[in-house]
């Protein structure tokens, strides 16, 4: 069964500190790699995504992504992290000629001061 | 842009009731969904539109309904509402099979008491 997984509920950081929010996956193929993040009573915003190519993607306000093709990852990474970074974060997959996403449960990011 | 549009904010029903969530987006976009939100489960797709008079179940379709007549609106029906359904809903569109990403709706809390 296709699936995502994001093994930490919850991931602390220091404010300036480096982050690391952590996502690998189960889909055949060369699946469509994507990072959501949510603030509070808000919905889903685009983060950063990966096609093809290059394996360090980067994205808005400062993230990027490394793809692992041979571990099927997708890790979140920011250099320093800020406290308005504090979200939850989710991790999803789209196979390449489908419609359909798969999410991961959310990895909930608190940055402290 | 207004890009996808969700209605209501929130919305409280007592069990048995009927309501509809309305979803609207203004892309052009072929694909539509409906997801719920929960703790600890991420989200959970309950139906999804590939186009104009095409649905197609989800993860999690019982107690809903869908329609799609027109490429901009997706509304969600729940039948009876029960308290199990409780959650926050959220709609996302997005253009295809190809490389973009999912566009949501700020959500719908819904209680059910």
């Amino acid at each position: 069964a296709q699936s995502v997984a994001q093994p930490e509920d919850q991931v602390n950081v220091a404010e300036g500190n480096p982050l690391t929010v952590k996502c690998t996956y189960s889909v055949s193929g060369n699946p469509y790699l994507f990072w959501y993040v949510q603030y509070p009573n808000r919905g889903l915003q685009f983060l950063l995504k990966y096609i093809t190519g290059d394996n360090l993607v980067k994205g808005s306000y400062g993230f990027e992504a490394e793809f692992n093709k041979s571990q099927t990852s997708f890790h979140l990474k920011k250099p320093s992290a800020l406290v308005s970074d504090s979200a939850l974060y989710f991790c999803a997959v789209r196979d390449r000629g489908t419609y359909k996403y798969i999410f991961g449960t959310g990895t909930r990011l608190k940055v402290l001061a | 842009n207004a890009g996808v549009t969700q209605t209501p904010k929130f919305q409280v029903l007592k069990t048995g009731q009927s309501m509809t969530l309305q979803c609207a987006q203004d892309m052009n976009h072929e694909y539509m969904s409906w997801y719920r939100q929960d703790p600890g489960m991420g989200l959970r797709l309950i139906h999804y539109s590939v186009g104009a008079g095409i649905t197609d179940q989800g993860e999690v379709p019982n107690g809903y309904n869908v329609s799609r007549s027109t490429t901009e609106d997706f509304p969600l029906r729940l039948l009876s509402a029960a308290p199990s359904q409780t959650s926050v809903y959220f709609c996302a569109s997005s253009p295809g099979t190809g490389e973009g990403g999912a566009f949501f709706g700020q959500g719908t809390r819904l209680t059910v008491v």
